[in-house]
Formats: structure tokens, sequence, C-alpha cells
């Protein structure tokens, strides 16, 4: 069974840094690309980071572009998402997903099980 | 990357059959062949529902299908269930790499 399970959430005030992680198990981890997905309290989905099998690949939102750094440890079957310079409009539910594929490049895939995911509040 | 554009909310019976619509731009939806659906129950993790346009995860009834024509992608549920109530968020790539969601579908069975 697919299990992936999100850690690192909390309180943060702005302009200070987080790092989430995220366990997977149940399949062969570096065998596919990985992501993080966010939702705001109330709002829709927005994808926020994605990260090819062997870290080739990797891309932003424009939104977090230059703030946030994905990575993965394919050796701890983990991927991780460090976020700096967190601002209130960084709340949200951050949620790991895996991918159908491999690559984020190549040929792009789609999001087939998501983590329960963890909560970022940004405030002072 | 701007939002892909869905309808707040769209209902039906049990047994009808609803469409969501989901417009993008070339850049987007038009441009890829890479389109994905999602259902979202209230406190729960999304499911993929469709993915690939029209392609069905194992698992997801035959019931959901997808499409797609120009810049508008399309999920159609036959045979409402008063389980199939939940919000649906469609998503493509977008190139670069980049992926854009829509804005959601609230689904309700009456």
């Amino acid at each position: 069974e697919v299990q992936l399970v999100e850690s690192g959430g909390g309180l943060v005030q702005p302009g200070r840094s987080l790092r989430l992680s995220c366990a997977a198990s149940g399949f062969t981890f570096d065998d596919y690309a990985m992501h993080w997905v966010r939702q705001a309290p109330g709002k829709g989905l927005e994808w926020v980071s994605g990260i090819s099998w062997n870290s080739g690949s990797i891309g932003y939102a424009d939104s977090v572009k230059g703030r946030f750094t994905i990575s993965r440890d394919n050796a701890k079957n983990s991927l991780y998402l460090q976020m700096n310079s967190l601002r209130a409009e960084d709340t949200a539910l951050y949620y790991c997903a895996k991918d159908i594929r491999s690559s984020i490049a190549a040929r792009p895939g789609s999001f087939d099980y998501w983590g329960q995911g963890t909560l970022v509040t940004v405030s002072s | 990357q701007s939002a892909l554009t869905q309808p707040r909310s769209v209902s039906g019976s049990p047994g009808q059959s609803v469409t969501i619509s989901c417009t993008g731009t070339s850049s987007d939806v038009g441009g890829y062949n890479y389109v994905s659906w999602y259902q979202q129950h209230p406190g729960k993790a999304p499911k993929l529902m469709i993915y690939d346009v029209s392609k069905r995860p194992s698992g997801v009834p035959d019931r959901f299908s997808g499409s797609k024509s120009g810049n508008t992608a399309s999920l159609t549920i036959s045979g409402l269930q008063a389980e199939d109530e939940a919000d649906y968020y469609c998503c493509s790539y977008a190139g670069s790499p980049d992926w854009v969601f829509g804005g959601g579908t609230k689904l309700t069975v009456l």
C-alpha cells in the first residue's frame, strides 16, 4: 500500500524558514517523480514544486521560485521542501504527491497518490 | 500562470449526467495532452480520477470520463451517485516544468 506521510509543518513568523519532509513507502520511490501541492484554507489546489526521480529536473511555481527548494533522498525514501522567507500567503496545507511517471520534463505526469498534508501557518 | 477556469458549482440528480468544464489557454490545456482531474471530499486528500485527458486509473469507475477540445477540457460523470458529491479540480501541464490547477467545482447531488 502506497503511503506518503508529511511532517514539519507548524506556526512560523513571516520571514522565517521551515523544512517539510515526506516519508514514502509501499512503492519503489526512486522510480517516480514527486511533487508538493498546497491548499490555502478554504481555497483551491496550487502546484508548488516537482522533482524528477533522479533530481535531474526540478520545477517551481512562480510564487515560490527563489524562496523554496525541493530535494529528495532516494536512499531514505524521502522528499523535502525547504521554505525560506515565508510570507502570510504561504499559509496552507502542504501535500506531498507521487507522480505517475519518473520525469517531470520528458513526459509530464499526474499525481496519483497524496499524503494527508502538513499545515503551515505563517503569522506574527 | 493563471488558474484554469472552472464553474464554481454544478448539480444533478442521482442517475443523471453532469459535465464540468475547464478552460485554459494554448500554453496549458490546449498545448499539451496532460490534463488530469481530481476529486476531493471535505477534509480529505485529493484523488486522481482522470489523467492524460481521458485515461482512468485502476479502480476509478467508468462513469467518469474526460475529453478535450482546443483550450477546454471536460469531465463527465454519468449515472450520478450520492458519493460523487465533492469538489473537482482540473489540472494541466503548462511547460517549464509547471502545472496549473483550476479553481475547483463543487458538485452537488440533489
